[in-house]
């Protein structure tokens, strides 16, 4: 079965350095992909960077960076340069890539980012 | 180009009313999916439509939940009865099957409060 764990219910950071924030994740399938997703107070679910598990090179889209570490089956965002629009809900999720279930994305709890001025 | 949308945004009902969400996908996209969000249950998937047919529905939770997808671009998912346990933001999100990433998108969610 497939499992996401974010460790990290909260987490602050200072205006202008950078975050990571945790995924580790469990599945037998050897193709899935990984996702992260940003939810801001006012609610919509934003989403930010995907990394396949056959990907070469770590994602990255602009300040957002994937740390994915195949053997620690580890997905951990990193922000760099935080603002104070950072702060809200973050979300990590996977989806098994083959067999019959391969549109299901399962969720991680959420790690609330507060990005204190 | 547009997201996916939602309407309403927002709804407040009395127990025992009918409670109809609608969502429009992201033009070309071929998949979509309906999640309900809690604090107690975070993120569910309710049901998920492919190519406008019902794939799976394991997720609704009893048959006061239904949804259909007429066409291509608008689906529904109705509640009736509604019932104060029904509270919760409802999700509907769509994606390209034939993408290797087959990314959801969400749209901005509906807040449903059943009293």
């Amino acid at each position: 079965a497939q499992k996401i764990t974010q460790t990290q219910p909260g987490m602050f950071v200072q205006e202008k350095e950078a975050v990571t924030l945790d995924c580790t994740y469990d599945t037998s399938d050897p193709s899935y992909g990984l996702f992260w997703y940003k939810q801001p107070s006012s609610g919509e679910m934003i989403f930010l960077i995907y990394q396949g598990s056959y990907d070469q090179q770590n994602a990255t889209e602009g300040r957002y960076s994937l740390n994915f570490q195949k053997a620690r089956k580890s997905a951990n965002l990193v922000i760099s340069a935080s603002q104070l629009g950072d702060s809200a809900m973050y979300f990590c999720a996977m989806r098994d890539q083959s067999g019959g279930s391969n549109y299901k994305l399962t969720f991680g709890k959420g790690t609330l980012l507060t990005v204190n001025p | 180009d547009a997201g996916v949308i939602q309407s309403p945004r927002h709804e407040v009902t009395e127990m025992g009313q009918e409670v109809t969400l609608r969502c429009k996908p992201i033009s070309g996209h071929n998949s979509l999916f309906w999640y309900r969000q809690t604090m107690m249950r975070g993120l569910e998937l309710l049901i998920y439509f492919n190519n406008n047919v019902p794939i799976d529905d394991s997720g609704m939770p009893e048959d006061r939940f239904s949804a259909k997808m007429p066409n291509a671009s608008f689906s529904t998912l109705k509640i009736q009865p509604s019932e104060p346990r029904d509270s919760a933001v409802y999700f509907c999100a769509s994606s390209r099957r034939d993408r290797t990433t087959d990314t959801q998108y969400f749209g901005p969610g509906t807040r449903l409060t059943v009293l």
